[in-house]
């Protein structure tokens, strides 16, 4: 069985705080990494991908990735009440021919003003 | 620049009927991945496919559902003969190529009454 974990949260920090997301899987032959942010009632939207070990860096967003510990985060600079979401970690795994997104339950992050 | 398209938006059906979702990935992009996220849970993985393909269905339950994604037109999931425990939301991505960045439609939720 594929998994896919992330700290269960819920998450709170205040205004202009880092907020860390974190996120484990078990196939090590996984390439591929994803976060997802979902506000209540709507759709997920990607907002950082990440494919290599190190950091990546998008605006106020970085994903970290480690595959030796399999382990992948997302750090949220200087947060807004506007980030409050449910912060979704992805992972393709290859079964078979075929490759899916396996989502960890996802963190409830909260940002108070 | 269209994104992906989910019609209907909400789908209401008494158990025993037929639910159809239909699904336009964006513009060239020739995967789509289904989804399902039940209440207070996590996306779950139903079925991938390509043009008139369906590459990795292992998500699916077994009866009543079924998917395609014809030559022409949108992808369809058919729930058959419905039951309330298929209430849900109902996401599609689609990406242009296998293992890539999936983007979400803004899914059908589906009420069996």
């Amino acid at each position: 069985q594929k998994e896919v974990e992330q700290n269960s949260g819920p998450l709170s920090v205040p205004e202009g705080a880092i907020a860390s997301l974190n996120c484990t899987y078990s196939d090590r032959v996984s390439q591929s990494f994803f976060w997802y942010r979902q506000y209540s009632g709507k759709s997920p939207e990607l907002i950082m991908s990440i494919y290599s070990n190190g950091d990546k860096e998008d605006g106020r967003f970085t994903a970290q990735l480690n595959k030796a510990s399999q382990y992948v985060s997302l750090l949220i600079r200087d947060s807004q009440p506007s980030d409050s979401a449910t912060y979704l970690c992805a992972v393709n795994i290859l079964e078979g021919s075929a490759r899916q997104l396996t989502f960890g339950s996802g963190t409830q992050l909260t940002v108070l003003p | 620049n269209a994104g992906v398209m989910q019609n209907p938006r909400h789908l209401v059906r008494r158990r025993g009927q037929e639910a159809r979702l239909r699904c336009s990935p964006m513009k060239g992009h020739s995967h789509v991945y289904w989804y399902r996220q039940l209440p207070e849970e996590g996306l779950k993985f139903m079925v991938y496919l390509q043009k008139e393909n369906i590459i990795d269905e292992s998500g699916m339950p077994k009866e009543r559902f079924s998917a395609e994604f014809p030559k022409e037109g949108p992808s369809i999931l058919r729930i058959q003969q419905v039951v309330r425990g298929d209430s849900a939301a109902y996401f599609c991505a689609s990406s242009p190529q296998t293992g890539g960045e999936q983007y979400f439609g803004p899914g059908t939720r589906l009420t069996v009454t």
